[in-house]
C-alpha cells in the first residue's frame, strides 16, 4: 500500500517560518493535499491541489512540490498555528485516499 | 455546510453498529463522500468512499468485507453499516466531503465508536 512519510514534530517560533514535509514514492505525479487538526476538533482543509486554499484559510498557508517531497509552508507563525498536520493523496493504484501519519506543530 | 454524525456508542467485540452523517447546505447528491477514522491518540485513516448514486464504492483493506457505505440522496444522508466490530476500530469517525476526487473540504464533528467488552 502507499505511503507518506512525514515527520512526527516540528517546531518554530512565532513569527518564523514553519515547513513540514511530506514524502512518497512517485510523488511527483501525485496531487497533495493539507489538513490542519486542532485538539478536539475535526480536521480542516487548510490547502488542496498541491497549492491552492480553500476560502477563508490565511496566505500565510502554502503548498509546493519538488520532486518527491510536498511542504506545507506556513509564515509568520502564530500561537494559533500549533495543531496536527496532514498530508493526503489518492493513489490511483489503490484507488484508495491515503494520510500521512501526521506532524505535531509546536509554537515555542 | 454542515455535517453531523451519529450512532456512534460502545459495542462489544463482534458486534454491530451503523453510523450516519446527516448533511445540509449543499447538494448532497453532487458529490462523493467519505469515512474517516482516528483511534485515540493517532493519526487519521482513510476508511470508505462513495461516488455521487453509490455505484463505485471503495474500502480500506482493513475494513473490507466487514464494513458497507451507503448513501440516501433524498434524506442528504451518508451511512456505515459496520459488522464484525474489532477493539482496532474504536475511534472517531467523520464523514466528509469530497470536491475534487481528492481532497475533503467539509468535514463532520466525528461520532466516537468503541469496541470493548
Amino acid at each position: 500500500s502507499y505511503v507518506l512519510a512525514q515527520p512526527p514534530s516540528e517546531s518554530v517560533a512565532p513569527g518564523q517560518t514553519a515547513r513540514i514535509t511530506c514524502g512518497g514514492d512517485n510523488l511527483r505525479s501525485k496531487v497533495v493535499h493539507w489538513y490542519q487538526q486542532k485538539p478536539g476538533q475535526a480536521p480542516v482543509l487548510v490547502v488542496y491541489d498541491d497549492r491552492d486554499r480553500p476560502s477563508g484559510i490565511p496566505e500565510r498557508f502554502s503548498g509546493s512540490k519538488s520532486g518527491n517531497t510536498a511542504t506545507l509552508t506556513i509564515s509568520r507563525v502564530e500561537a494559533g498555528d500549533e495543531a496536527d498536520y496532514y498530508c493526503q493523496v489518492w493513489d490511483s493504484g489503490t484507488d484508495h485516499w491515503v494520510f500521512g501519519g501526521g506532524t505535531k506543530l509546536a509554537v515555542l | 455546510v454542515q455535517l453531523v454524525e451519529s450512532g456512534g456508542t460502545l459495542v462489544q467485540p463482534g458486534g454491530s453498529l451503523r453510523l450516519s452523517c446527516e448533511v445540509s447546505g449543499f447538494t448532497f447528491s453532487r458529490y462523493w463522500m467519505h469515512w474517516v477514522r482516528q483511534a485515540p491518540g493517532k493519526g487519521l485513516v482513510w476508511v470508505s468512499r462513495i461516488d455521487v448514486d453509490g455505484s463505485s464504492i471503495r474500502y480500506a483493506d482493513s475494513v473490507k468485507g466487514r464494513f458497507t457505505i451507503s448513501r440516501d440522496n433524498a434524506k442528504n444522508t451518508l451511512y456505515l453499516q459496520m459488522n464484525s466490530l474489532r477493539a482496532e476500530d474504536t475511534g472517531v469517525y467523520y464523514c466528509a466531503r469530497d470536491i475534487t476526487v481528492g481532497a475533503l473540504s467539509n468535514w463532520g464533528q466525528g461520532t466516537l465508536v468503541t469496541v470493548s467488552s
